[in-house]
């Protein structure tokens, strides 16, 4: 069955720079959009960066210049290098299949932004 | 950038009742590409509706959506225990893909 794996998330310091990872299983990689979402504490959903099976990528805003999203689908994974790292970048991140809606998302992955 | 705004922000109910969600877009939804998703407590989102009123894979029909350019509703017929949750709409017509803020569905 289809199951996505995010993992990376961890405790950093403002400014400081993490790379999350997303595994996928179940279905071919190349064969979707991709995208990361998150969700601060106690919050809603925010949309933060996509990739289509093209490589055509998109970012929110908010993480524009700052993240990096990319794919290897030889190994069926999906990443997001974060950069310049913000409070206000901490959040629960997850992994989402989309063609069209958001079909398939992994367990999420915490990121926690503090000195 | 389409913003989504879901009312009430909580809805008191009782298990067996109805509950009539809404969502309103600051502009028309390109080809009604409007989704409903519910998440639990410390779950992440579960895909309930896509197309404005298409059931996903094995969603009860209990859940149904309707709605169209700017006005959306998703209406849960019966509650039961499981359905008292966090329910969200998201737009993917146009980029950026945006939700609202959420209605909690809470027990009375």
């Amino acid at each position: 069955q289809v199951q996505l794996v995010e993992s990376g998330g961890d405790l950093v310091k403002p400014g400081g720079s993490l790379r999350l990872s997303c595994a996928a299983s179940g279905f071919a990689l190349s064969d979707y959009y991709m995208n990361w979402i998150r969700q601060a504490p106690g919050k809603g959903l925010e949309w933060v960066s996509h990739i289509s099976g093209s490589y055509d990528i998109y970012y929110a805003d908010s993480v524009k210049g700052r993240f990096t999203i990319s794919r290897d689908n030889t190994k069926n994974s999906l990443y997001l290098e974060m950069n310049s790292l913000r409070a206000d970048d901490t959040a629960v991140y997850y992994c989402a299949r989309n063609w069209g809606s958001f079909d398939s998302w992994g367990q999420g992955t915490l990121v926690t932004v503090s000195s | 950038e389409i913003v989504l705004t879901q009312s009430p922000g909580t809805l008191y109910l009782s298990p067996g009742e109805r509950a009539t969600l809404s969502c309103r877009a600051s502009q028309s939804v390109s080809s009604n590409y409007l989704a409903w998703y519910q998440q639990q407590p410390g779950q992440a989102p579960r895909l309930l509706i896509f197309g404005a009123s298409s059931r996903a894979t094995g969603i009860p029909d209990s859940f149904s959506g309707s709605g169209s350019g700017t006005d959306f509703t998703l209406t849960i017929s019966r509650l039961e225990p499981e359905d008292f949750a966090v329910y969200y709409c998201q737009q993917y017509g146009s980029s950026p893909w945006t939700f609202g803020q959420g209605t909690k569905v809470e027990i009375k």
